[in-house]
C-alpha cells in the first residue's frame, strides 16, 4: 500500500464556494502530481511539482491552484467552485522521473460535486 | 486523437476464464509502458512496466506483452477472480522532452461475474 493520502474523499458543495483538496505523502518523494479523471476518460494532468517551491501547470487548463511549501504536502485549491469542476481528483507522487522507470503512487481520490 | 488507445472499452467474463486487454500507442520516442489497475473508488496501482527491450513480463496471474515494432501491448489475465473486476489503464511514457511525459489510455472496464 502506498503512503499517500487524500482528503476529503467525497465533497458536495455549492457554486462559488472555495475548496481545498488535501494531499499528503510520507514516502519522501520529491515529485507530486494532480490529475483529473472523468468517467470513461483518460487521466489529465492539471498540476505538478518537482520539489518544494516548485509548481507547474499541466496539460489540462484548470482554474485551480496548488502550493508546495513542504515536501510531503501538495494541496489543490479552487477559489470559486462551479458545476464544471465536478470530477474525480487524483493526487500522485513519484520517487523519480516518471518518464523512466519511476512509478506513480496514487491516493484514493477526492470526488468533488459542485451543485 | 489520443495517442494511447485501449480495447475493448468494457469486458464481462465469468470467474475462472482468461481474458486479454489491448493497448495500441503512437507515442514516440518510446520510453516505457505501464499497466495500472484501478478498483472502483480507488487510485490506480501499477501492475507491471515494459521497457523497449522487454517482450513479456508476468506478475502472478497477469502477463503483459510488448511489441515495440507494431506499438502494441497486451495484458493477459489468467483464471480470473472476482477481485479482478476493475479498470485497467495503459500508460505510455516518452523521451521527447527533457523530462518526458505520460500518455494515458481511457482504460478497459473489466467485470468478472461469479
Amino acid at each position: 500500500e502506498a503512503d499517500i493520502y487524500q482528503t476529503p474523499r467525497y465533497l458536495v458543495i455549492g457554486t462559488g464556494k472555495k475548496i481545498t483538496l488535501e494531499c499528503s505523502q510520507t514516502m519522501g518523494h520529491d515529485k507530486m502530481y494532480w490529475y483529473q479523471q472523468d468517467p470513461g476518460m483518460e487521466l489529465h494532468l492539471i498540476h505538478y511539482s518537482y520539489g518544494v517551491n516548485s509548481t507547474e501547470k499541466g496539460d489540462l487548463s484548470s482554474e485551480s491552484t496548488v502550493s508546495r511549501i513542504r515536501t510531503e504536502h501538495f494541496p489543490l485549491t479552487l477559489e470559486s467552485a462551479r458545476p464544471s469542476h465536478t470530477s474525480q481528483y487524483l493526487c500522485a507522487s513519484s520517487p523519480e522521473d516518471e518518464a523512466y522507470t519511476g512509478e506513480l503512487f496514487f491516493g484514493e481520490g477526492s470526488r468533488l460535486t459542485v451543485l | 486523437k489520443n495517442q494511447v488507445e485501449q480495447s475493448p472499452q468494457s469486458l464481462i467474463i465469468l470467474e475462472g476464464k482468461n481474458c486479454t486487454l489491448q493497448c495500441n500507442y503512437t507515442v514516440s520516442p518510446f520510453s516505457n509502458l505501464r499497466w495500472y489497475k484501478q478498483d472502483t473508488g480507488r487510485g490506480p496501482v501499477s501492475l507491471t512496466i515494459m521497457t523497449f527491450s522487454e517482450n513479456t513480463k508476468s506478475n502472478g496471474r497477469y502477463t503483459a506483452t510488448l511489441d515495440a515494432d507494431t506499438k502494441q501491448s497486451s495484458l493477459h489475465i489468467t483464471a480470473s477472480q472476482l477481485s479482478d473486476s476493475a479498470s485497467y489503464i495503459c500508460v505510455v511514457s516518452d523521451r521527447g522532452s527533457t523530462l518526458g511525459r505520460l500518455y494515458f489510455g481511457r482504460g478497459t472496464q473489466l467485470t468478472v461475474w461469479p
